[in-house]
């Protein structure tokens, strides 16, 4: 199976709402990030969140990293209709000199 | 603010063609890559390039080439597309190895073979 698989692959909610995805990893890593794509164009980084943190916040998104569970966990608050997006973990691999990335999870936000 | 541009968003060729894909990043960063993204895949790396004339291959090399003749610009080659090469691709780049540091993204190239 793929690296930094995320979960739930889609995701429908009501605007004000929270929106939580959660991803799995499977070796060591030094750093995990989150990128977003809007429908038919390229990904757009997030945040980086590195080995030695547990939690990173960047405006209305918060990041969790629990490195003994392999696992990540990106909240995004008070969610917009402009939020509607697929959002990637990705971890680096091949020896740090690529990041891997896991299927996605597309979020959906309604008015 | 980097960019990444990409020659074309969509791009229609017929099985057989020699493709090629053309990336520009203006940052003059090291690390340069090429993904493919297709429904329930995610992004799967093509190949990446640490240096100008270096490169590597990565996790879906096969029907592949590539080139990187000067520091900005990044070549993805389809020697002779064929229809399961129809994909989304995606070309980026980082200043570090390629792991450690966020990656910058172009808008894409939507290729479809007939």
């Amino acid at each position: 199976s793929q690296q930094g698989e995320e979960d739930p692959q889609a995701l429908s909610i009501q605007e004000g709402e929270n929106a939580t995805m959660n991803c799995s990893y499977k070796t060591s890593i030094n750093n995990l990030q989150w990128y977003r794509q809007n429908s038919g164009r390229g990904l757009v980084h997030l945040i980086l969140i590195r080995s030695n943190e547990r939690e990173k916040h960047s405006g209305r998104l918060r990041v969790t990293l629990d490195t003994s569970k392999k696992s990540s966990s990106l909240l995004i608050t008070a969610s917009r209709a402009a939020d509607t997006a697929s959002y990637f973990c990705a971890n680096p691999t091949g020896g740090g000199n690529k990041l891997t990335f896991g299927t996605g999870t597309q979020l959906k936000v309604e008015l | 603010d980097v960019k990444v541009t990409q020659s074309s968003r969509y791009l229609v060729k017929r099985t057989g063609e020699k493709v090629f894909l053309e990336c520009v990043q203006d940052m003059d960063h090291e690390n340069m890559f090429w993904y493919r993204q297709d429904p329930g895949l995610g992004l799967r790396l093509i190949y990446f390039s640490y240096d100008v004339k270096m490169k590597e291959k990565g996790d879906i090399p096969e029907g592949y080439s590539v080139s990187r003749e000067k520091k900005e610009r990044f070549s993805l080659i389809l020697e002779s597309a064929s229809t399961n090469q129809t994909s989304m691709y995606l070309c980026a780049s980082t200043p570090l190895a390629g792991g450690a540091d966020t990656q910058y993204f172009g808008p894409g190239t939507r290729l479809t073979v007939l």
